[in-house]
């Protein structure tokens, strides 16, 4: 069956431009996640949703971030006024939203700040 | 918050050999502990989990180890193959859903 999908793939833009990058969970998985990957490290922790709610946003750096699941299923995050430290790959995951259920991830989308 | 120390950060074995990858955690209240294997371009895939109330969970060539009291938990890959080359991140998870992940291993199995 399909997995994550992460559109675009790949996102250049300029310094104090808008972007948005979209996630399409597995079907039927109520729980989603977006990571960010910084190049070498692991991924850290920006935001979860449970249904059309985000359930722990703490991991949001600043105000400049922020996403929405307005129907439950495709998420999308917004991130304003890009900094070039913003650059990194973006990742989402879904799961079923169990506690101890796999968090299955797309392919990230790779986001570069010019 | 939880704090995951991955180590070591690069690790080169002969193929057939075996290769460990260790992490420990600070939150006594983590209850899962998932390692993916992560490759060039991909996102994270999980290859093998534990939950707190298990010592060591093996699934083929591979196997977790979790010691509670020491708050740490391994990665044993057997029979290593080229295939098995790539990154590889341990987590670890409380009640809240969110992954808290390692620094990463990259894996290196030369043929």
């Amino acid at each position: 069956g399909a997995g994550v999908s992460q559109t675009p793939s790949n996102k250049v833009t300029e310094k104090g431009k808008y972007v948005e990058l979209r996630c399409d969970p597995i079907s039927g998985h109520t729980a989603l996640y977006w990571y960010r990957q910084s190049l070498g490290q692991g991924p850290e922790f920006l935001i979860y949703f449970q249904g059309t709610g985000a359930a722990d946003d703490s991991g949001l750096p600043n105000d400049r971030f922020f996403a929405v699941r307005p129907e439950g299923s495709v998420s999308t995050l917004k991130i304003q006024r890009t900094e070039r430290g913003d650059s990194a790959v973006y990742l989402c995951a879904s799961s079923t939203g169990t506690l101890t259920s796999e968090q299955f991830f797309g392919p990230g989308t790779r986001l570069t700040v010019l | 918050g939880e704090n995951v120390e991955q180590h070591p950060s690069t690790l080169s074995v002969q193929e057939g050999d075996s290769a460990v990858i260790k992490c420990t955690y600070s939150d006594s209240a983590s209850n899962y502990f998932p390692w993916y294997k992560q490759e060039l371009g991909k996102g994270p895939q999980l290859i093998i989990d534990i939950r707190s109330n298990v010592g060591e969970k093996k699934d083929q060539r591979i196997a977790v180890t979790l010691n509670k009291t020491a708050k740490h938990f391994s990665l044993h890959i057997t029979e290593t193959q080229p295939e098995d080359s790539a990154v590889y991140f341990c987590a670890a998870k409380k009640l809240s859903n969110m992954l808290t992940f390692g620094g990463g291993t990259r894996l290196m199995v030369k043929p």
